[in-house]
């Protein structure tokens, strides 16, 4: 069972928009719309963003938005702001092991 | 308010065996799937394995099938994560989080395991 593929990095400017891809397979991503988003900042817990491929938490910002197309899903961040560095997670269930998959992790960085 | 907790920090040489746990409170514990997942040092998340307390339903990942044993005591609301003989790789951080209807909502804070002669 590997890995979902994510970028390992991804830039912006403050404002811009950013979209973060995440490819699975027809076993997990295609499968179900079990995916979410996780941020991550050093030394700390992963934090949910999104579940169910777009719905968002109490207390997440709406710039923060999620969608799926196919066995790839993706997490847009709009109106970058500087605290919006860390590391993005996607997650899915898979058939696979009936257990969860996450994605390789991609490093946002506002420039 | 929900809460998972974990236990502390671990030092243990090579071969030697450890059980951490993850204790959930302010929801029913039964009802909800708890997951590990492993972080190596500067490295991504991985899922080890998750448990139903509820009904000792237990995955594990392919790479940690037969490696580790995650179970569960819904009686004192805690799951654990255990070794028999740690190797150095093992070293890493390990959080447990609750799941439901296919994602995980809360974290805990962590447990630091470090293995070395």
């Amino acid at each position: 069972q590997s890995a979902l593929t994510q970028p390992a990095s991804l830039s912006g400017s403050p404002g811009q928009s950013i979209t973060i891809s995440c490819t699975g397979t027809s076993s997990d991503i295609g499968a179900y719309n079990y995916v979410s988003w996780f941020r991550q900042e050093p030394g700390t817990a992963p934090k949910l963003l999104i579940y169910g491929v777009s719905n968002r938490p109490s207390g997440i910002s709406d710039r923060f938005s999620g969608s799926k197309s196919g066995n790839t899903a993706s997490l847009t961040i709009s109106g970058l702001q500087a605290d919006d560095e860390a590391d993005y997670y996607c997650n899915s269930y898979t058939r696979t092991t009936r257990t969860h998959v996450f994605g390789t992790g991609t490093r946002v960085t506002v420039i | 308010e929900v809460q998972l907790v974990q236990s502390g920090a671990e030092v243990k040489k090579p071969g030697e065996s450890l059980k951490i746990s993850c204790k959930g409170s302010g929801y029913s514990f039964s009802n909800y799937w708890t997951g590990w997942a492993r972080q190596m040092p500067g490295k991504g998340l991985e899922w080890m394995g998750i448990i139903n307390p509820g009904d000792s339903d237990t995955r594990y990942s392919p790479s940690f099938q037969g490696q580790v044993i995650v179970s569960a005591d819904k009686s004192i609301s805690t799951a654990y994560l255990q070794w028999s003989s740690l190797r150095a790789s093992d070293s890493g951080v390990y959080y447990c989080a609750r799941g439901h209807d296919g994602f995980w909502d809360y974290w805990g804070q962590g447990s630091l395991v470090t293995v070395s002669s």
